[in-house]
């Protein structure tokens, strides 16, 4: 199946710092897409994004599809932010979102 | 309000005792699909429903029954639960039928069973 690697594993940011995590992907997708999961276990939309560059307050992404990677940018981070980012993509032959093992953010006061 | 909702959110339950977790879409979405969470093997899809009585295996499906009888409605069905079910399940949806995987997928909050 598709390998989704994210990087990095884990993240530890003071309040105010900036961030990149980054999606590689082993194969060609028609989706992809970042979720933000809050302690609660909740997974969040941030963006869905095949391909281009997307922003929403203080969150970007792009993919650069042709390459097989998707950055997600977390600018002036607040404690809020803390939790697991994912991202997870649909290969172009299959139906199922593949889930990276997410990156796992912890924003201190 | 566009929302998948789940029931129910926590669930604690024993072996062999049938269980059904419901899911709901209020978007008219033709895709819903079900997916567990556990640790260390990440997010894994169970079954994914194309539209009205299309429903068809994801990664995992062993010890999962579904069924798609109305657009809305996409019921999880454990028919004689066993400890290794114990996870975190997330329904989701998506737009259009045959091109859903292209389309933003949305998840419902979760529901977190235990099989004792």
């Amino acid at each position: 199946g598709i390998q989704v690697e994210q990087s990095p594993p884990d993240l530890i940011l003071q309040e105010g710092a900036n961030s990149t995590l980054r999606c590689n992907f082993s194969d060609s997708v028609n989706n992809l897409q970042w979720f933000h999961q809050n302690p609660w276990g909740q997974l969040i939309n941030l963006f869905y994004i095949p391909s281009g560059t997307k922003q929403n307050g203080r969150l970007s992404a792009t993919t650069v599809a042709t390459e097989r990677y998707s950055l997600l940018y977390i600018s002036s981070s607040q404690t809020t932010d803390s939790g697991v980012y994912f991202c997870a993509v649909v290969r172009d032959s299959g139906y199922a979102l593949n889930f990276g093992k997410g990156t796992s953010l912890l924003v201190t006061p | 309000e566009a929302q998948v909702t789940q029931n129910p959110r926590y669930l604690i339950t024993v072996t062999g005792k049938k269980l059904t977790v419901t899911c709901s879409q209020n978007m008219n979405h033709e895709y819903m699909s079900w997916y567990r969470q556990d640790p260390g093997l990440g997010l894994r899809q169970i079954y994914y429903s194309m539209n009205v009585e299309v429903t068809d295996k994801g990664d995992v499906p062993e010890g999962y029954k579904v069924s798609r009888k109305e657009k809305r409605n996409f019921p999880l069905i454990l028919e004689s639960p066993s400890p290794n079910q114990t996870s975190l399940y997330f329904c989701a949806s998506s737009f259009k039928g045959a091109k859903a995987v292209r389309d933003t997928q949305y998840f419902g909050p979760g529901t977190r069973l235990t099989v004792l």
